[in-house]
């Protein structure tokens, strides 16, 4: 059964980068995509950005000046970036898996709440 | 982009009771890639269908999933407490991926 972590800081101040990293278990990276997802406290969900194992990329144009996307094959990981930072961007942050042949999100991390404030 | 709109906001129904969800896209979703979420408070999202009408595994049949082009729906027959929940759409046919706002099942 494939499994993926999310990790990093929980809290992040203005105008800094936030920094989260994926790790996937029962299952290797390869081969898939990956996404990142995010979700602010009782709203909906939006797409950040996704990779391909190999480091082809897609990121949503409401954010791609301030995001990276990179993977590590080699840990079995794959990180986010995002840049400059507001209270805009507190949300539960969650990786996830491309289901192949048809691309939606079939396993998806817990998630995790990063908060910015000073 | 697209723009996927769910209604209703929120459907109250009792058990055993069926529920219908609707996602309307703003284009045409290519390839039906139009998939469905439940949403659990504290928990991540789980695949219940894709393809527009594929359950995905383990789920249970009565949960269906039909339409095409920009108008979709999730059914849900004979409701059961467990599947109080929030249901949202997903279209990845075109980039970005966007979810829909969501639908509060409430039982």
């Amino acid at each position: 059964q494939v499994q993926l972590q999310e990790s990093g800081p929980g809290l992040v101040k203005p105008s800094e980068t936030l920094s989260l990293t994926c790790s996937v278990s029962g299952g290797s990276i390869s081969g898939y995509f990956w996404s990142w997802i995010r979700q602010p406290p009782g709203k909906g969900l939006d797409w950040i950005a996704y990779i391909y194992y190999s480091g082809g990329t897609d990121y949503n144009p409401s954010l791609k000046s301030r995001v990276t996307i990179s993977v590590d094959t080699s840990k079995n990981q794959f990180s986010l970036k995002l840049s400059s930072v507001t209270a805009a961007d507190t949300a539960v942050y969650y990786c996830a898996r491309h289901r192949l042949g048809g691309y939606e999100f079939d396993y998806w991390g817990q998630g995790t709440l990063v908060t910015v404030s000073s | 982009e697209i723009v996927l709109a769910q209604s209703p906001g929120t459907l109250s129904l009792s058990p055993g009771e069926r529920a219908t969800l609707s996602c309307r896209a703003s284009q045409s979703v290519r390839n039906n890639y139009l998939a469905w979420y439940q949403q659990k408070p504290g928990q991540a999202p789980r695949l219940l269908m894709y393809g527009a009408s594929n359950r995905a595994t383990g789920i249970p049949d009565r949960f269906s999933g039909s339409g095409s082009g920009t108008d979709f729906t999730l059914t849900i027959s004979r409701l059961e407490p467990e599947d109080s929940a929030v249901y949202f759409c997903l279209q990845h046919g075109s980039s970005p991926r966007a979810f829909g706002q969501g639908t509060k099942v409430e039982i």
